[in-house]
C-alpha cells in the first residue's frame, strides 16, 4: 500500500479560481514534506519543503500546509492560471530511509479559460 | 548550468535487447537518483548514489544496473528489455545533506518502450 495518498486524482477548475489538494501519508518517524509540480512531458519541479515544525510555506500563489499530528498537508492555489495546469505531486522522507522518498501518485489540474 | 541532461528522450526497443540510459549533472551534486514513472502511480526509486563508487538498491532494482564512476554521470543500464520496463525514467540530483532536507533537481526524463 502506498504510504503516500493524494486526492483528488484529478480536477478541473476555471481561471481565476482557487483549489485545494491533498496529502495523507503514513510514512513514519516523518522527515519532511515536499510538494512538486510536474508540467506534462517535463520532470518534476520544487514547490516547496516542509520540516515537522513547520505548519505552512508560501511559495507566490501557491501555499502548503503541514499537520504532523494528523499526517495530513494540502496544497492550496490561489487565483489559478492557465499556467497552472499540471500534475502536483506530494513526497515525503522519513528520518529512517536516508535518501529514499515516498512519492504520491499526483493529482492532475486542469485549468480551462 | 544545463542542470541535470538525460538522453535520449523517447527510446524503443525490442525484449531482449539491451541499452544505457544516460544521466549527467553539472551542479557537482554528490546524491543522484533513478525513478520510474508509471500511469497512476508515484514516482519510485530504482538506484542511488551518494558519491563516485557508491551505489544502492532502491525500490524497483531488478533488471537495472547502475554505477557512478564520476560525480557528474549516472548511467542506468538495462540488460536484457522486458515489456515491463516500458515506463518514464527521470534522474535527479541534490547535495548530500543530512535528513534528506536539500531539494532534488529532476531531469526531463527518458521515455521508454519496449515492444
Amino acid at each position: 500500500k502506498n504510504q503516500v495518498e493524494q486526492s483528488p486524482q484529478s480536477l478541473i477548475i476555471l481561471e481565476g479560481k482557487n483549489c485545494t489538494l491533498q496529502c495523507n501519508y503514513t510514512v513514519s518517524p516523518f522527515s519532511n514534506l515536499r510538494w512538486y509540480k510536474q508540467d506534462t512531458g517535463r520532470g518534476p519541479v520544487s514547490l516547496t519543503i516542509m520540516t515537522f515544525s513547520e505548519n505552512t510555506k508560501s511559495n507566490g500563489r501557491y501555499t502548503a500546509t503541514l499537520d504532523a499530528d494528523t499526517k495530513q498537508s494540502s496544497l492550496h492555489i490561489t487565483a489559478s492560471q492557465l499556467s497552472d495546469s499540471a500534475s502536483y505531486i506530494c513526497v515525503v522522507s522519513s528520518t529512517d530511509s536516508w535518501g529514499k522518498f515516498q512519492f504520491g501518485a499526483g493529482t492532475q489540474v486542469v485549468v480551462t479559460p | 548550468n544545463a542542470g541535470v541532461t538525460q538522453t535520449p528522450k523517447f527510446q524503443v526497443l525490442k525484449t531482449g535487447q539491451s541499452m544505457t540510459l544516460q544521466c549527467a549533472q553539472d551542479m557537482n551534486h554528490e546524491y543522484m537518483s533513478w525513478y520510474r514513472q508509471d500511469p497512476g502511480m508515484g514516482l519510485r526509486l530504482i538506484h542511488y548514489s551518494v558519491g563516485a563508487g557508491i551505489t544502492d538498491q532502491g525500490e524497483v532494482p531488478n533488471g537495472y544496473n547502475v554505477s557512478r564512476s564520476t560525480t557528474e554521470d549516472f548511467p542506468l543500464r538495462l540488460l536484457s528489455a522486458a515489456p515491463s520496463q516500458t515506463s518514464v525514467y527521470f534522474c535527479a540530483s541534490s547535495y548530500l545533506a543530512e535528513r534528506s532536507y536539500n531539494e532534488q533537481f529532476f531531469g526531463p526524463g527518458t521515455r521508454l518502450t519496449v515492444l
